[in-house]
This record gives structure tokens, sequence and C-alpha cells, in this order.
């Protein structure tokens, strides 16, 4: 089945760190895949996404490169800001399948 | 700004009510989704709908059930709420095709 792994957390970080969340996944077909962010009180939010291997999806000074080779699809931030504390879920939806899968998520906690 | 509407942000219900989760979208969005969300097993699909009056069970159907009588409202129902079914509940739309989900705020309940 499709399923998503990703780095077990808390994560916490020095503002202005660099960050990588790890995201590995196994899917049949070809997957589009994406991470999502959220927001303490909050649902989630469409952070960045890639379609197909070798994309990179970029927003917000998050990047993630479509990995077929390594299955993989991880988040990184060259510097976090304390406003980018939130958690992050790794997902992936098949193409025609509307089922996304989610990973477990990773709580993220910027410190001044 | 297109939006994915739940109803309630928190709900208190007793043990053996029935309970009714309403979501609004207003994107014209052929998909619906209801998930719930719990610390350390991220989300978990309950329910999907693909299309007005069609649903299909997701990974945790037990003790829901769901009902989209127009195209721009899903509805969650719990037919005797249970304790173990406190929890965030976010609801979902997206276009056919798999290009990303938009969510709601979630509606945090709490069964006593």
């Amino acid at each position: 089945g499709n399923s998503v792994t990703q780095m077990e957390g808390p994560v916490t970080l020095s503002e202005e760190a660099f960050l990588t969340i790890n995201c590995t996944y196994t899917a049949t077909g070809y997957p589009s895949l994406f991470w999502y962010v959220q927001y303490p009180g909050e649902g989630l939010q469409l952070l960045l996404k890639a379609t197909k291997a070798d994309d990179k999806g970029s927003n917000k000074g998050f990047e993630a490169t479509y990995r077929k080779e390594t299955t993989s699809f991880h988040l990184e931030k060259g510097s976090v800001q304390v406003s980018d504390s939130a958690v992050y879920f790794c997902a992936l939806s098949v193409y025609n399948n509307n089922d996304m899968r989610f990973g477990a998520g990773t709580r993220l906690t910027v410190k001044p | 700004d297109v939006k994915v509407t739940q109803s309630s942000r928190y709900l208190v219900k007793r043990t053996g009510e029935k309970v009714f989760l309403e979501c609004v979208q207003d994107m014209d969005h052929e998909n619906m989704f209801w998930y719930r969300q719990d610390p350390g097993l991220g989300l978990r699909l309950i329910y999907f709908s693909y299309d007005v009056k069609m649903k299909e069970k997701g990974d945790i159907p037990e003790g829901y059930s769901v009902s989209r009588e127009k195209k721009e409202r899903f509805s969650l129902i719990l037919e005797s709420a249970s304790t173990n079914q406190t929890s965030m509940y976010l609801c979902a739309s997206s276009l056919k095709g798999g290009y990303g989900y938009t969510f709601g705020s979630g509606t945090r309940l709490t069964v006593v």
C-alpha cells in the first residue's frame, strides 16, 4: 500500500539554524508529494508540492526535492525563524487516487 | 479566498449523544474528506466522498457515518458518541487528480 514515513520529533532549533525533516515514501504508481504545515490551533495548510521525479517544490524559504531513486522528499530550510514553529506533515497522493496518505507529523519548535 | 469551513471550533458532547460535524467548501471541489488527528498517530482517514450522495470508507470508519446531499457540504455523524472519539476532526476538499487538499480549521470534539 501507499505510505509515508517521516522523522519523529519533536525537533528544537535555535533561530537561524538549518532545518531538515526527513520523509520517505512507499507507493504504487506515480505519486505526487506534499508538505503541509499546521500552526497551533489551526488546520493544515499546503506548504509545497512536487508532482514528478526531480521536481523541487519551494515556498516561504522551504524546499523539498522529489527523489525517486531514494523514495524521499526531505524538507529543508536554510535559516528557521520563531514563526516557523509548527507541526509539519509529509504526504503523498497517487494520481487519480485522492486517498492522500500522511506521515505522523514532526513538531518543530524554534527558540529565539 | 477559497475556503473550507467547519461549523464549530470546539464541541463538548455527552456519551451516547448523536453528534453532527458540518463542513462546507466554496471551491466547487468534487472530493471531500474527513480525518481525525490524534497525538502520535497523525491523520487518519475516516470517510471520503467523490461525488454527491457517494461515500467511501477510509481507514477507521467504525462508529461514524457521513452524508453528502449537496456538492459543497459533507457531514460527519457520530451515531452514539463515545469517549474514545474525543479528537480533533479535520475536513478537507480537493479537485480530482490529486493536486493537494484544502483543509478546514478543525473541530476539537470532547466526549464526556
